[in-house]
C-alpha cells in the first residue's frame, strides 16, 4: 500500500518567516503534485514535479522532488497570510493519486 | 474553459434517504475520480472511473455505495440508504488522460450532511 506521510501537520508562523513542509514515501511515484486548500473549497494544484531532484519555483514557493522520487519539500519564503491553508502532496499512482495527511499551515500578520 | 463542475454545493439527507452528487469533468477530459474528504483530514481515493468504465474501485465501500461515468453526461456517485458517517465533503477531480504524470483538477466539493 503506498502511503504519504506529511510533515508537520499544524503549523503556526508569524508573517514574513520561512517554513518547509516535507512529504514522505517509502514508494516511488512517477509525479508528485502539490495542492493548497481552503475552507469550504477544493484542492487547487500548484505545481507537478517529475524528474528525481528537479526543483520548481513559483514566486515564493520552492518544490523539490527527491532524487529517489519517494520524497517532496515544499519551502515557502517569507509567508504571508494569503499563504494560510491545507498543503496537500498526492503522488501518482497507476489509475489513482495517493494523498498524503496534509499540512495545515496558518500564517499570523 | 469551465474547471470542474460539482453539484450540488451542499446536501442534507436524512438517515436512510439517497445521495447523488454529480461531476462533470472539464472540457476534453475522459477520465473522473471521486475522493472523500472528512473535516481536519486529508483525502482519500473511492473510484476512478472512464468514460462508461470503472477502472478502480478499490476505495469504494463495498456496499450502498455506486459509481457511474456515462457516455453522456457527469459522472454520479449514488450512496444509498446513507448513515451519519457518510457526512463528509466529496470531491471529484477530472485529467485528460491516465498514467504518468497526468495533473488531476478539482470541482469546489458536495458537501453531504446526513441529519
Amino acid at each position: 500500500t503506498q502511503l504519504l506521510e506529511q510533515s508537520p501537520q499544524f503549523l503556526s508562523i508569524q508573517e514574513g518567516e520561512n517554513l518547509t513542509v516535507y512529504c514522505n514515501s517509502s514508494s516511488v511515484f512517477s509525479s508528485l503534485q502539490w495542492y493548497r486548500q481552503e475552507p469550504g473549497e477544493g484542492p487547487v494544484l500548484l505545481v507537478t514535479v517529475v524528474t528525481g531532484g528537479e526543483v520548481k519555483k513559483l514566486k515564493r514557493l520552492t518544490f523539490q522532488f527527491g532524487d529517489a522520487r519517494k520524497d517532496s519539500s515544499l519551502h515557502i519564503t517569507a509567508a504571508q497570510p494569503g499563504d494560510t491553508g491545507l498543503y496537500l502532496c498526492a503522488g501518482a499512482g497507476t489509475y489513482k493519486y495517493i494523498f498524503g495527511t496534509g499540512t495545515r499551515l496558518k500564517v499570523l500578520a | 474553459n469551465a474547471g470542474v463542475m460539482q453539484n450540488p454545493r451542499h446536501l442534507v439527507r436524512r438517515r436512510g434517504q439517497e445521495a447523488r452528487l454529480r461531476c462533470s469533468p472539464m472540457k476534453g477530459h475522459s477520465h473522473v475520480y471521486w475522493y472523500r474528504q472528512l473535516p481536519e483530514e486529508g483525502l482519500k481515493f473511492m473510484v476512478y472511473l472512464q468514460k462508461e468504465n470503472i477502472i478502480d474501485e478499490s476505495g469504494m465501500p463495498k456496499e450502498r455505495f455506486s459509481a457511474e461515468f456515462p457516455k453522456e453526461g457527469p459522472s454520479i456517485l449514488r450512496i444509498q440508504q446513507v448513515v451519519r458517517g457518510d457526512s463528509a465533503a466529496y470531491f471529484c477531480a477530472s485529467s485528460p488522460r491516465a498514467g504518468l504524470n497526468t495533473e488531476a483538477f478539482f470541482g469546489q466539493g458536495t458537501r453531504l450532511t446526513v441529519v
